[in-house]
């Protein structure tokens, strides 16, 4: 149990488009998902996270109007990032957590972004 | 911020135990540590956590100190599929964020 996925697995955009990417908990309800990006040989920094019907609460220096995210139900949030431009070029994670209070984080298998 | 540090990398040869600390000082009472492992271009996936006592599941221990300021993750039996960067987290009491560290890049050698 506890799975996690995500789509795409791998985008390639031209600069100046909008992405949609999707996270969906496959077998459970999710009260909380987090959005993360990871550059090249480097560790997960967390953008922002996503309570289901809430607006998201972004981290500092992450701008929220770039990278919008809805929560509209329990299984799913949605990233998208706007007006892409090259240096939005990245490997974007989901999480979930259950809605039963256990808090163990499940990771999606990543979405990969390039921008041309 | 992350709340740990952990060495940049560690090499294990395949069938002994890997030993992977992790300090954690300024952590709160309530506040958990999480291992999770990322195998390249993949999602982290899961290992282990604990708040106080030593943990055990299929996959490895969890050893913390009596004053929690640093934990060890063994893997007792290191084969070379657990060859990954490993992230020991502590996680966030108030809004459960995994704030992620540098990790240590474990090679399981033959």
């Amino acid at each position: 149990g506890a799975v996690v996925s995500q789509h795409p697995s791998r985008v390639i955009c031209k600069s100046g488009t909008s992405v949609k990417i999707e996270c969906r908990s496959l077998d459970f309800q999710a009260t909380t998902m987090f959005w993360y990006r990871q550059f090249p040989k480097k560790s997960l920094m967390l953008m922002a996270t996503s309570n289901e019907g809430s607006k998201a609460t972004y981290e500092q220096g992450v701008e929220k109007d770039k990278f919008l995210i809805n929560h509209a139900s329990l299984t799913l949030s949605t990233l998208t990032v706007t007006s892409a431009h090259p240096e939005d070029s990245s490997f974007y994670i989901c999480s979930a957590t259950r809605t039963s209070g256990e808090e163990t984080q499940y990771f999606g298998p990543g979405t990969r972004l390039l921008v041309l | 911020d992350a709340k740990t540090t952990q060495p940049t990398s560690m090499d294990c040869a395949e069938g002994r135990a890997a030993n992977l600390p992790c300090n954690h000082s300024t952590i709160s009472g309530n506040e958990y540590v999480y291992w999770y492992r990322q195998i390249h271009s993949q999602g982290p996936q899961y290992i282990i956590h604990g708040l106080k006592n030593n943990e055990t599941n299929e996959m490895a221990s969890l050893i913390i100190t009596e004053d929690r300021k640093s934990s060890t993750l063994i893997l007792p039996h290191a084969t070379l599929r657990d060859t990954a960067v490993y992230y020991c987290i502590v996680r966030v009491y108030t809004g459960n964020q995994f704030y992620f560290g540098t990790g240590t890049s474990l090679t399981v050698i033959p």
